[in-house]
C-alpha cells in the first residue's frame, strides 16, 4: 500500500459530461501530481501542486483542471468529456516539490467515456 | 526538454535467466533516474532510483541499474528472473536542477516483461 488514496476506482460516463477524480496524498507529503495513462500516449504528466499552489504543468487540456485544498487532498476535474479521454488517471505524492524525491502512486481511477 | 527511450516494448525470458531492460535518456543535464514497476490493475511501484553518488544502484526484488553518463543510459538488470517478475516496467527521469519542471516525471513507453517457466 503506497499510502496514496484515489477515488473512485472506476468511472463510467457519457460524452459531454463532467467528472471529478479525488486524491489523498501520503501523510506528510506536500506535493501532488496527476498523470494520464493511455494505450496510445503512454504515461503523461498532467499537473503538479505543492502545498496548494500549482507548480508544473504538462500537456493538460483546457477542459481539464485541478486544485489542491488546504488539507492537501487534490481533485482533477474533467469536463466536456470525449471518447479519447478514456484512460487510467494516476495521482502521486511526494515530500517536496522537487524531482529528487520518490513519487508514490495511487492505484488509479479508470475512466471510461461511452 | 527531457525524453526517455525504452528499447523493446516486450521482453521475454525464461525463469532463471538474466533480465535486461534498456533505458536511454535525453537531457541537457544528467537528470534523476527512476525505474517503476506496474503489475496488472495496480499503480506504479518504485524499484530503484539514482540521484547522486554510486552509479550502480540496487533496488527491491533483486533488481539493480547502472547509470552511465557517457552512454546516457540507465539499464535495469536482474541476474535470475522469477515468475513473479512478470509485469510492465517504466523508466522515468526528473530534472535535477530545479527550474520550471519541478518534480515532473517523464516516462518511457514501458517494457512488458514475460517470464516463461
Amino acid at each position: 500500500d503506497s499510502g496514496v488514496t484515489q477515488t473512485p476506482k472506476h468511472l463510467i460516463t457519457a460524452t459531454g459530461q463532467r467528472v471529478t477524480l479525488r486524491c489523498s496524498p501520503r501523510s506528510g507529503d506536500l506535493s501532488v501530481y496527476w498523470y494520464q495513462q493511455s494505450l496510445d500516449q503512454g504515461l503523461q504528466f498532467l499537473i503538479q501542486y505543492y502545498n496548494g499552489e500549482e507548480r508544473a504543468k504538462g500537456n493538460i487540456l483546457e477542459r481539464f483542471s485541478a486544485q489542491q485544498f488546504p488539507d492537501l487532498h487534490s481533485e482533477l476535474n474533467l469536463s466536456s468529456l470525449e471518447l479519447g479521454d478514456s484512460a487510467l488517471y494516476f495521482c502521486a505524492s511526494s515530500e517536496t516539490e522537487w524531482g529528487k524525491n520518490i513519487q508514490y502512486f495511487g492505484a488509479g481511477t479508470r475512466l471510461s467515456v461511452l | 526538454a527531457q525524453s526517455v527511450t525504452q528499447l523493446g516494448s516486450h521482453v521475454s525470458v525464461s525463469e532463471g535467466a538474466l533480465v535486461l531492460l534498456r533505458c536511454n535518456y535525453s537531457s541537457s543535464v544528467p537528470p534523476y533516474l527512476f525505474w517503476y514497476v506496474q503489475y496488472p490493475n495496480q499503480g506504479l511501484q518504485l524499484l530503484l532510483k539514482y540521484t547522486t553518488g554510486a552509479t550502480l544502484v540496487k533496488g527491491i526484488n533483486g533488481f539493480e541499474a547502472e547509470f552511465k553518463k557517457s552512454e546516457t543510459s540507465f539499464h535495469l538488470t536482474k541476474p535470475s528472473a522469477h515468475m513473479s517478475d512478470a509485469a510492465e516496467y517504466f523508466c522515468a527521469v526528473s530534472a535535477n536542477a530545479g527550474g520550471t519542471s519541478y518534480g515532473k516525471l517523464t516516462f518511457g513507453q514501458g517494457t512488458i516483461l514475460t517470464v516463461h517457466p
